[in-house]
């Protein structure tokens, strides 16, 4: 069945560094990928995503491509702050209408 | 606010009891989901509908769960006999789904219900 597979937490980096959480997937067909965040004390919030090979998705400077040759969907910000900690999730939209989700990554982001 | 809503968002409960969880979804969407967090864990589907119509079912679900959505509007998620292993958050997602450009796959969630059985 379709499934997802990110990058084990957490992640902790220094403001200002580089970020790749890495998100790999199993699916029948091509479906929608999706990156949801769900900062401290709050829910699921939608990212970021994209529909088909070679779309990138973006927003609030993350950035996403989704690659069929390597069924990956890597999220990656150039220069994250101390506001971006949070659990990260990857997800695909199931032929089955629901979403699968991978197991998150924390990230923690030291000032 | 035109978010999906849930309601209590927090519910202690002791082994044995029955509760029941409500979510609001936004008021355009057709289509309702409801998912279960654990600690540590992503969201796992447990069912959904289509307007008033409960399409699939998660073998999640036991048959303790139960689900309706009356007339397609605001969804219920009662659980009878809660177990120790029924604590999680219990979150609920809408979409819409149809015909035209603004059909889409995207679902948004509601902040959750968080359930804690002693």
């Amino acid at each position: 069945g379709d499934s997802v597979t990110q990058m084990e937490g957490p992640v902790t980096l220094s403001e200002e560094a580089f970020l790749t959480i890495n998100c790999t997937y199993t699916a029948t067909g091509y479906p929608s990928l999706f990156w949801y965040v769900q900062y401290p004390g709050e829910g699921l919030q939608l990212l970021l995503k994209a529909t088909k090979a070679d779309d990138k998705g973006s927003n609030k400077g993350f950035e996403a491509t989704y690659r069929k040759e390597t069924t990956s969907f890597h999220l990656e910000k150039g220069s994250v702050q101390v506001s971006d900690s949070a659990v990260y999730f990857c997800a695909l939209y199931s032929s089955a209408s629901k979403i699968i989700f991978g197991s998150g990554t924390r990230l923690s982001i030291r000032p | 606010d035109t978010g999906v809503s849930q309601n209590p968002r927090h519910k202690i409960t002791k082994r044995g009891q029955n509760v029941t969880f409500r979510c609001d979804p936004i008021s355009e969407h057709n289509r309702l989901y409801w998912y279960r967090q654990t600690l540590g864990q992503g969201p796992e589907f447990l069912t959904y509908f289509q307007n008033e119509a409960q399409l699939e079912k998660s073998r999640l679900l036991s048959d303790r769960f139960s689900a309706e959505r009356p007339k397609g509007s605001f969804s219920t998620l009662e659980i009878q006999r809660t177990e120790q292993g029924d604590s999680a958050m219990y979150l609920c997602a809408s979409s819409f789904q149809g015909a035209g450009p603004s059909s889409t796959d995207t679902q948004y969630f509601g902040p959750g219900t968080r359930l804690t059985v002693l």
